[in-house]
């Protein structure tokens, strides 16, 4: 158990800009989360995954927000035509599929648009 | 969207006194409450979790729920400046299953 991994840990971009963030779950789990987490505010949840299924997507991710997890396991965040309301952490975590099972966290990805 | 409410602090508690962080959350089927502990610049960390009415220790630290009152609180005794941190509520919504979290109380245990 490697726990969850996020790639890269920081990243600067110009405004307008593309980027894209990769997160690698613990291996078992099933579920993958994505959340968003500015200064002085708690994460709040972008979308989540079971398997290869993305199940639910908050009002927040805009269409220039896409998640894809094709194989059921790496998942991929991209942010297309950035913009400086778009800085923040943006963490990833997984889960087993079961009710009430914890949620692990990955060590987040600093995203700052210039 | 169900809510989660935390007081966001600063709370400040002398080193060794019992430090109290509370939250209520307003989705009153939610059965999974969890505190995270988070550092400055850090992602995340659980440190408790709990799912009846009552109370659960874990070392020093003591969760408490009561769901009657839709209430959620961490105790953490004999505070140490290794505690300050922000201390993030979570509530699984049952609907989805994800964790909806809420502002976070920032603590910090003076020497």
């Amino acid at each position: 158990d490697t726990g969850v991994s996020q790639d890269p840990r920081h990243k600067i971009t110009k405004r307008g800009q593309n980027v894209t963030f990769r997160c690698d779950p613990i291996s078992e789990h099933n579920r993958l989360y994505w959340y968003r987490q500015t200064l002085g505010q708690g994460p709040e949840f972008l979308t989540y995954f079971q398997n290869e299924a993305q199940l639910e997507k908050s009002r927040l991710l805009s269409d220039r927000f896409s998640a894809e997890r094709p194989k059921g396991s790496f998942s991929t965040l991209e942010i297309q035509r950035t913009e400086q309301g778009d800085s923040a952490m943006y963490l990833c975590a997984s889960s087993r599929d079961t009710p009430g099972n914890t949620i692990y966290f990955g060590e987040g990805s600093w995203l700052t648009v210039v | 969207q169900k809510e989660v409410e935390q007081n966001s602090g600063p709370l400040s508690v002398p080193e060794g006194a019992i430090a109290s962080l509370n939250c209520t959350y307003s989705d009153r089927v939610s059965q999974s409450f969890f505190w995270y502990r988070q550092y400055s610049g850090k992602s995340p960390e659980l440190i408790m979790s709990i799912y009846s009415n009552g109370d659960k220790e874990d070392g020093r630290f003591t969760a408490q729920l009561n769901k009657a009152s839709q209430y959620v609180s961490l105790l953490i005794r004999d505070s140490q400046p290794s505690d300050s941190a922000t201390y993030l509520c979570a509530v699984v919504d049952q609907g989805a299953q994800k964790l909806v979290f809420g502002q976070g109380t920032r603590l910090t245990i003076n020497p």
